[in-house]
């Protein structure tokens, strides 16, 4: 059964740091990753994706990484913002395509 | 280029009665998933559809049952509701062939 992990659970920063946010999966053979992001009360938002031949994915400050041996992908937000200040969600997509399976998330908070 | 949308965006209901939540799609998108998220914990996966059939089905009891119309929309239905059914349930669709999905906002559903 695939688990993903998410670490840390919260991180709390000063504006302008770089900071780096875990993912880890049990099974590596998945369909593709996909990080999103949650503000209180609403639904998610895709960050990045990364299909299973990809290696990493840019958009902006985010850089996201795939290793799927090691069963590990990282997100990394270059000078944090307090706007970025949310909960980021990662999931893997099963080998049908078919459903995601999310980690519990960290829970980011950037003060200015 | 209207995204998933989801309705109603709040509801409360009394144990032991049934609801029924509503989504449509983002334009171009076939396929349709519903998710769970409890407080405090990442999004479970209760079932996705295709071509109007229930193509896969997470660990959730029969209580809780699909429907897709030809247009593409969804509903989920939940019957004898539990206050443990308590939660914000997504909407995510996605297109076959494609890679990514896209969640509306949800619905807040509260059991009392």
């Amino acid at each position: 059964k695939q688990e993903v992990t998410q670490i840390p659970a919260a991180l709390s920063v000063p504006e302008g740091e770089n900071l780096v946010l875990n993912c880890s999966f049990t099974d590596s053979a998945i369909y593709n990753l996909q990080w999103f992001r949650q503000d209180p009360g609403k639904g998610l938002t895709s960050l990045l994706l990364i299909q299973s031949s990809q290696r990493e994915q840019t958009s902006g400050r985010l850089n996201a990484s795939l290793d799927k041996s090691s069963g590990r992908s990282t997100l990394y937000i270059a000078a944090s913002q307090p706007g970025d200040s949310a909960t980021y969600l990662c999931a893997v997509v099963n080998q049908a395509g078919t459903a995601l399976i999310f980690g519990k998330g960290t829970t980011l908070s950037v003060s200015s | 280029d209207a995204g998933v949308t989801q309705s109603p965006t709040h509801l409360i209901k009394t144990r032991g009665q049934q609801v029924t939540l509503r989504c449509s799609p983002k334009s171009g998108h076939d396929t349709v998933s519903w998710y769970q998220q409890a407080l405090g914990q990442g999004p479970q996966f209760i079932f996705q559809y295709y071509e109007e059939e229930e193509r896969q089905r997470g660990n959730f009891p029969d209580r809780f049952s699909g429907h897709q119309f030809p247009n593409y929309s969804s509903e989920l239905n939940v019957n004898a509701l539990l206050l443990g059914d308590s939660a914000l349930y997504l909407c995510a669709s996605s297109a076959q062939g494609a890679y990514g999905y896209t969640f509306g906002s949800g619905t807040r559903l509260t059991v009392v």
